[in-house]
């Protein structure tokens, strides 16, 4: 069947501009994951859903500025308001199956400038 | 102190060669255990997931050590293709609760 999509795939954005990222799972997968990965680096968590519940958003802390939503447990957005510089980096959505491994999207790769 | 904690590397082996790649938890509850590989500019890709009693798959093998909270990855008889990053996986629970990974471990295998 159909993979995790991401949308878009790349997003350049002038400092102070809001973002929106979008992700599909995989279809009937409960949990779905945020991360961010940055140049070098392992993706760091951001925040995990439970169908729509938002079970934990440590990663989304303490910015003030990181949101997520899943409304009706399917699709995800991730949302960046005031972007920064430092933003700058690949965002994965994940989604996981019955014996607890994940499935990416391409990621969306997001540049401010 | 990182939760999971790899050897950056970079490892860079001769084909044919066997390489082996260690990775630390700080998590003691942690239940679930997983590889990834990751090329370069791709997402990460499900190696294999790692038991209690040890698991192979073709070339690789994974072991965990609960006691001392280790996991690490063989791979045996190197292929230029297994050129990647190699990402260890902790996840709070079976099939719940939050998954945190290493920084990666760096492969190249050369002619």
């Amino acid at each position: 069947g159909a993979g995790v999509s991401q949308s878009p795939r790349y997003k350049v954005a002038k400092r102070g501009q809001d973002v929106a990222l979008r992700c599909d799972p995989i279809s009937g997968h409960v949990s779905l994951f945020w991360y961010q990965q940055a140049l070098g680096q392992g993706p760091e968590f951001l925040t995990y859903f439970q169908n729509e519940a938002q079970l934990d958003k440590s990663g989304l802390l303490p910015s003030d500025r990181f949101f997520a939503e899943r409304p009706e447990g399917s699709v995800s957005t991730l949302k960046i308001q005031r972007t920064q510089q430092e933003d700058s980096a690949v965002y994965l959505c994940a989604s996981r199956g019955q014996g607890g491994e994940q499935y990416f999207g391409p990621g969306t790769r997001l540049t401010v400038t | 102190r990182k939760e999971v904690e790899q050897d950056p590397g970079p490892f860079n082996v001769p084909e044919g060669a066997t390489v082996a790649f260690n990775c630390t938890y700080s998590n003691s509850a942690s239940q679930s255990f997983f590889w990834y590989r990751q090329d370069c500019r791709k997402e990460p890709k499900l190696l294999m997931s790692v038991y209690s009693s040890g698991n192979e798959d073709g070339r690789f093998t994974a072991q965990l050590n609960r006691a001392s909270q280790y996991i690490s990855l063989l791979i045996r008889d190197s292929k230029l293709s297994d050129s990647a990053t190699y990402l260890c996986v902790v996840n709070e629970g079976t099939n719940a609760g939050k998954s945190t990974f290493g920084d990666g471990t760096t492969l190249t295998v050369k002619p």
